[in-house]
């Protein structure tokens, strides 16, 4: 079974300063990553995935995530926040390996970033 | 512009009367999926559909149905609505030719209470 932890329901970070959204997974094999963001009133949107290769992985609108195998984490990061990133932010995980439902994306609960003029 | 398309985006109901929620996608994708969302549990899978005519359980399947009877459209049955179904509702798709690691397409989302 697959599965994905978001451990921080809220984070609230400064305008200017780096930014961190924690994700952690649980898959058999090797994992497909993503992280989408929904803001308010409107559906998931696609940030970035991790699928091989390079650990870090460079998405949409200056964020990018690091793989990390050993500690199998998947943390969304950005090296400087602005006010129109508060939104909530799910990881997922998909498991290519699990035969019948390996289509299928999980999605951690979600994290609400708010990022403070 | 490629697009998934909800209707109704808000519906009040009660319990026990029929509900369609309409789902259309205009990217030709195989792929078509059913999510609801509520607080602390995140998207939880409700059906999902490879392609015309198949469709299959996700995860939290009782309570709806589903049809995929053209490929393009794939509409959210609740024959007897419940209170516990009140909740935000996506529907998504995806290229079957990119389905492993592809991302989905999500529609703007529609909110049901059921009173």
């Amino acid at each position: 079974a697959q599965s994905v932890a978001q451990p921080e329901d809220q984070v609230n970070v400064a305008e200017g300063n780096p930014l961190t959204v924690k994700c952690t997974y649980s898959v058999s094999g090797n994992p497909y990553l993503f992280w989408y963001v929904q803001y308010p009133n409107r559906g998931l949107q696609f940030l970035l995935k991790y699928i091989t290769g390079d650990n870090l992985v460079k998405g949409s609108y200056g964020f990018e995530a690091e793989f990390n195998k050993s500690q199998t984490s998947f943390h969304l990061k950005k090296p400087s926040a602005l006010v129109s990133d508060s939104a909530l932010y799910f990881c997922a995980v998909r498991d290519p390996y699990s035969g019948a439902g390996s289509y299928q994306l999980t999605f951690g609960k979600g994290t609400k970033l708010s990022v403070i003029p | 512009e490629a697009q998934v398309t909800q209707n109704p985006r808000y519906l009040i109901t009660v319990t026990g009367k029929k509900l369609t929620v309409t789902c259309s996608q205009n990217m030709n994708h195989e792929y078509m999926s059913w999510y609801r969302q509520d607080p602390g549990l995140g998207l939880r899978q409700i059906y999902y559909s490879m392609n015309v005519e198949a469709t299959d359980k996700g995860d939290v399947p009782e309570g709806y149905k589903v049809s995929r009877k053209e490929k393009r459209n794939f509409p959210l049955i609740l024959e007897s609505p419940s209170p516990n179904q009140t909740s935000l509702y996506f529907c998504a798709s995806s290229a079957y030719r990119v389905i492993n690691t592809g991302e989905l397409f999500f529609g703007e989302g529609s909110r049901l209470t059921v009173l």
